[in-house]
């Protein structure tokens, strides 16, 4: 089946700065990539998602970047904010049709 | 329009003991699914549904199962729980291979 795996587990930076997220996936058939956040004792929520057709998807501050050639794709946020702090999924839609969640990346955004 | 809802909101339950998580979504999605969602491990699916009369198993499927009589409901039921199904479990619903929307959570706690 599919595997998916999410770098780094953890990650600060200073407000204002850059955040990158990083995932690699196994699966040759994929093509649809969402990325959840989840704040503390709530429910995951899509903040952006990339289909195969397309290299890269923005929305404001949050981007997203698909090499399917290297099977990876990763989550951009820029200017970041403290009320960006959370805990952030990257998913990949294999052969099987069913989502498959990286392990997750708790953001802290330091003011 | 409540979405996608989820009964109960947490319980504690001894081990050995029968219990049965709701799930029903409003928003006429065809799929279906469920998840436990643990502490560095991310989601992973127990079991989906394509659409009303259809289940498959995920990547963690013993110990539970599921039935989807009709497209609303996707009720999870867990025979005789045990000390490992101690877990936060999502339900959520997706037309299609489409965006994947979460419910609340249950936040089980098996003694």
């Amino acid at each position: 089946g599919e595997n998916v795996e999410q770098h780094p587990s953890t990650l600060s930076v200073q407000e204002g700065d850059s955040a990158v997220i990083k995932c690699t996936y196994s699966d040759s058939a994929s093509n649809y990539f969402p990325w959840y956040k989840q704040e503390l004792g709530k429910r995951p929520q899509l903040i952006i998602d990339i289909r195969s057709n397309v290299g890269e998807k923005k929305d404001q501050r949050i981007a997203v970047t698909l090499n399917k050639t290297a099977k990876h794709f990763s989550l951009h946020i820029t200017e970041t904010q403290p009320e960006d702090s959370a805990v952030y999924f990257c998913a990949s839609s294999g052969s099987a049709r069913q989502l498959t969640f990286g392990s997750g990346t708790q953001l802290t955004v330091l003011p | 329009i409540a979405g996608i809802t989820q009964a109960p909101t947490s319980q504690i339950l001894a081990a050995g003991r029968r219990m049965t998580l709701r799930c029903t979504q409003d928003m006429r999605h065809n799929a279906m699914y469920w998840y436990r969602q643990d502490l560095g491990l991310g989601l992973r699916l127990i079991h989906y549904s394509n659409t009303a009369g259809t289940t498959g198993k995920g990547e963690v499927p013993d110990g539970y199962s599921v039935s989807r009589a009709n497209t609303d409901d996707f009720p999870l039921t867990l025979a005789s729980a045990v000390p490992s199904q101690t877990s936060v479990y999502f339900c959520a619903s997706s037309q299609g291979t489409d965006t994947q929307y979460f419910g609340p959570g249950t936040r089980l706690t098996v003694l």
